[in-house]
């Protein structure tokens, strides 16, 4: 497998645009995660999904933030408007909780991460 | 929520020596696992240990669970091992699936 898939790498934008970072989890995997990484407050989770549906998004900011995992294999986190201090890294993980699958259940696989800078 | 603390917050190393970093979580963990995160900022994946020890070449890790804390090992240590560490737990008694990060450990091997 080709392990777990973010776009873009990087983006560039200017204040007040909207940004939409993409992932797509690991195949068979059924959770998913949206994280975010920072100087200041390091790796924090921001919401997660399971089968498709948000199960706890208390990690995200404030209303400008949104999430959708319209099917199994693809979820977007979306920013409008961006401001300044939401430049950091956000990585999206998955893991599976279902047995057999030759990793142990609970682990967390993390993409490469999409580095935002806003300016 | 749990609390993840990671010692020490720096360590530099010369090529070839040896060392060991501490996780230390305040409440019970269905999950911990490690992490290094590479000067390019990737986050990989090395052990996956509620409890127990593994080892995978020249790392290995053990998990006291009813002691709450794990240790990762660094042996022979090579300057590809530099990046910053982290520990991760999911805590028994919340939301399922949810890691607790530390704030990790920034290593750097010199040659």
């Amino acid at each position: 497998d080709a392990g777990v898939i973010q776009s873009p790498r990087h983006e560039v934008t200017e204040m007040g645009q909207e940004v939409t970072l993409r992932c797509k989890p690991i195949s068979g995997h059924d959770y998913l995660f949206w994280y975010r990484q920072t100087m200041m407050r390091g790796l924090e989770l921001l919401i997660y999904f399971n089968n498709n549906v948000p199960i706890d998004d208390s990690g995200m900011p404030e209303d400008r933030f949104s999430a959708k995992m319209p099917n199994a294999s693809f979820s977007t986190l979306k920013i409008q408007p961006s401001e300044p201090r939401d430049s950091a890294v956000y990585f999206c993980a998955s893991r599976t909780s279902f047995p057999g699958q030759g990793v142990p259940l609970n682990e967390q696989f993390f993409g490469p991460g999409t580095r935002l800078t806003v300016l | 929520g749990i609390q993840v603390e990671q010692s020490p917050p720096d360590l530099i190393l010369q090529e070839g020596a040896n060392s060991t970093l501490r996780c230390n979580f305040s409440d019970s963990v269905n999950n911990l696992q490690w992490f290094h995160q590479n000067p390019w900022g990737q986050l990989i994946n090395l052990f996956y240990i509620p409890s127990g020890t593994k080892q995978n070449g020249r790392l290995s890790a053990t998990t006291v669970a009813t002691e709450r804390y794990s240790l990762l090992y660094i042996s022979s240590s090579q300057t590809t091992d530099s990046g910053v560490y982290f520990c991760a737990v999911e805590q028994v008694t919340d939301s399922w699936g949810k890691l607790q990060f530390g704030a990790g450990t920034q290593v750097v091997v010199t040659p």
